[in-house]
C-alpha cells in the first residue's frame, strides 16, 4: 500500500526562524513529489520535484528530493506569520497519495 | 488561481438523504478528481475522471458515485448520506496526464446529521 509520512505533525516557531519539514514516501511507481500549502481553504501548489538533488526555490521556500532515501524536505527561511499553515506533501504514481500534513504556526 | 468552483460551499443534510456536489472548471483540463479531507487522514481520493463519461474509483469510493457529462463539470453524489460522510470535499483538476500537477477548488463542507 502506498504511504506518505510527514514530520513533525506540528511545529511552533518564532517569526524569523528557519524551519525544515520532512516527507518520506513509499509508492509503487514513483513519478514525482508535490508540496502544497493549505490555509483555511484549498491546498495551493508550491513545488513539484521529479529529480534527486535538484533544489527548487521560490522566495524563502525551497525543497529538495532524495529518490534513493525516499524523502523530501521543505525549508522555509526567515519565517513570517503568513507562513502559518498546514503543509502537505504528496507522492505521485498513477494517483496522488497525501501525507496528513505538518501544521506550522509562526508566533510574532 | 485555476478556474475551479464548487457548489454548494456549505451544506447540512440529514442521514439518508441524497446529496450532489458540483465541481465546475473553466480550464478545459482533462482530469478531474474528488477528494475528502478528514482530521488524521489527510486528503483521500474518492473518484476521478479522465474524460467525458470516463471515470474510475479511488481509495474511498464506497457510498459515492460520480458523473461527467461535460468537460467542465464533475458531479459527486452521495446516494444516501451517512454521518461518516461528514467531511470537507475538494475537487481538483489536472491538465492532460495523470501525473500533471493537480490544482484544487475551494472545497465544500458537508455535515450529515
Amino acid at each position: 500500500e502506498d504511504k506518505v509520512v510527514q514530520s513533525p505533525l506540528s511545529l511552533v516557531v518564532h517569526e524569523g526562524d528557519t524551519v525544515t519539514l520532512n516527507c518520506s514516501y513509499e509508492v509503487t511507481n514513483f513519478r514525482s513529489l508535490l508540496w502544497y500549502k493549505q490555509e483555511k481553504k484549498a491546498p495551493t501548489f508550491l513545488f513539484m520535484l521529479t529529480s534527486s538533488g535538484i533544489e527548487k526555490k521560490s522566495g524563502r521556500l525551497s525543497s529538495i528530493l532524495d529518490k534513493k532515501e525516499l524523502f523530501s524536505i521543505l525549508n522555509i527561511t526567515a519565517t513570517q506569520t503568513g507562513d502559518s499553515a498546514i503543509y502537505l506533501c504528496a507522492a505521485h504514481d498513477e494517483k496522488l497519495t497525501f501525507g496528513t500534513g505538518t501544521r506550522l504556526t509562526i508566533i510574532p | 488561481d485555476a478556474g475551479i468552483t464548487q457548489s454548494p460551499r456549505h451544506k447540512v443534510t440529514e442521514t439518508g438523504t441524497p446529496v450532489t456536489l458540483r465541481c465546475h472548471q473553466t480550464e478545459n483540463h482533462r482530469y478531474m478528481y474528488w477528494y475528502r479531507q478528514d482530521p488524521g487522514h489527510g486528503l483521500r481520493l474518492i473518484h476521478y475522471s479522465y474524460g467525458v463519461k470516463d471515470t474510475d474509483k479511488g481509495e474511498v469510493s464506497d457510498g459515492y458515485s460520480v458523473s461527467r457529462s461535460k468537460t467542465e463539470d464533475f458531479l459527486l453524489t452521495l446516494e444516501s448520506a451517512t454521518s461518516s460522510q461528514t467531511s470537507v470535499y475538494f475537487c481538483a483538476i489536472s491538465e492532460g496526464l495523470p501525473t500533471d500537477t493537480q490544482y484544487f477548488g475551494p472545497g465544500t463542507r458537508l455535515t450529515v446529521l
